[in-house]
């Protein structure tokens, strides 16, 4: 079964303070995609990291792809509270196939 | 361009009820998704067409739960008896399934309330 492991579950933070949001697997993803979540509405993708080792900035968030393509970090930097909401990571384990969700990191950012 | 559109917005029915939702994807978009997200969770993955062939419907509860996608457009999905534990968002998606990396485009989802 593959199983996406994302950690912490909850996250409550001040504005300003740094996070850092993981997902693990112990399988390989042929990429994998960040999504985030507001009340009431669908995921909407942050970004996608393919190469291992890759890293991606948008903005004050900072995206690391594992070298064995099995783990994936969110950093965000100076949190604000506009950055509130569900973070998910999914992993796609055959190019092309299906896109696997962890459970979320629910993020507060209190002003 | 236009967004993926689901309705109903919200759905409350009682156990044992059946109930269907709609989905109209991104034009254009060959690959369609329904998923099951329940309150605090992430995603799960009920069905994925390619076109209107099924790609994957492992986890799909195929005793009460079916979907089509009528022309490789527009897809339903129903749920015939409802059972308490089926309360929830369901999602659906869209990609153009042209491969690796390939984003998914998200509606605003369908809450169902079953009691």
């Amino acid at each position: 079964t593959q199983l996406l492991e994302q950690s912490p579950q909850f996250l409550s933070i001040q504005e300003g303070e740094n996070l850092t949001v993981y997902c693990n697997s112990s399988s390989v993803f042929s990429s994998l995609q960040w999504y985030r979540q507001e009340p009431g509405e669908g995921p909407v993708l942050l970004v996608t990291v393919v190469t291992g080792g890759e890293v991606k900035k948008l903005k004050r968030l900072t995206f690391q792809f594992g070298d064995a393509r099995k783990d994936s970090s969110l950093h965000i930097t100076a949190a604000q509270p506009g950055d509130t909401g569900l973070y998910l990571c999914a992993g796609e384990y055959n190019q092309g196939g299906k896109l696997i969700f962890g459970q979320g990191t629910e993020l507060s950012v209190k002003p | 361009e236009a967004g993926v559109a689901q309705s109903p917005r919200y759905k409350i029915i009682e156990k044992r009820q059946s109930v269907a939702f709609w989905c109209n994807p991104i034009s254009g978009h060959a690959t369609l998704y329904w998923y099951q997200q329940i309150l605090g969770q992430g995603p799960k993955l009920l069905i994925q067409f390619q076109n209107n062939g099924v790609v994957d419907d492992s986890q799909l509860p195929k005793d009460r739960f079916s979907a089509e996608r009528l022309k490789g457009v527009d897809s339903t999905l129903k749920i015939q008896p409802a059972k308490l534990e089926d309360s929830a968002v369901y999602l659906c998606a869209s990609s153009l399934g042209v491969g690796r990396g390939d984003p998914l485009h998200f509606g605003n989802g369908t809450r169902l309330t079953v009691t």
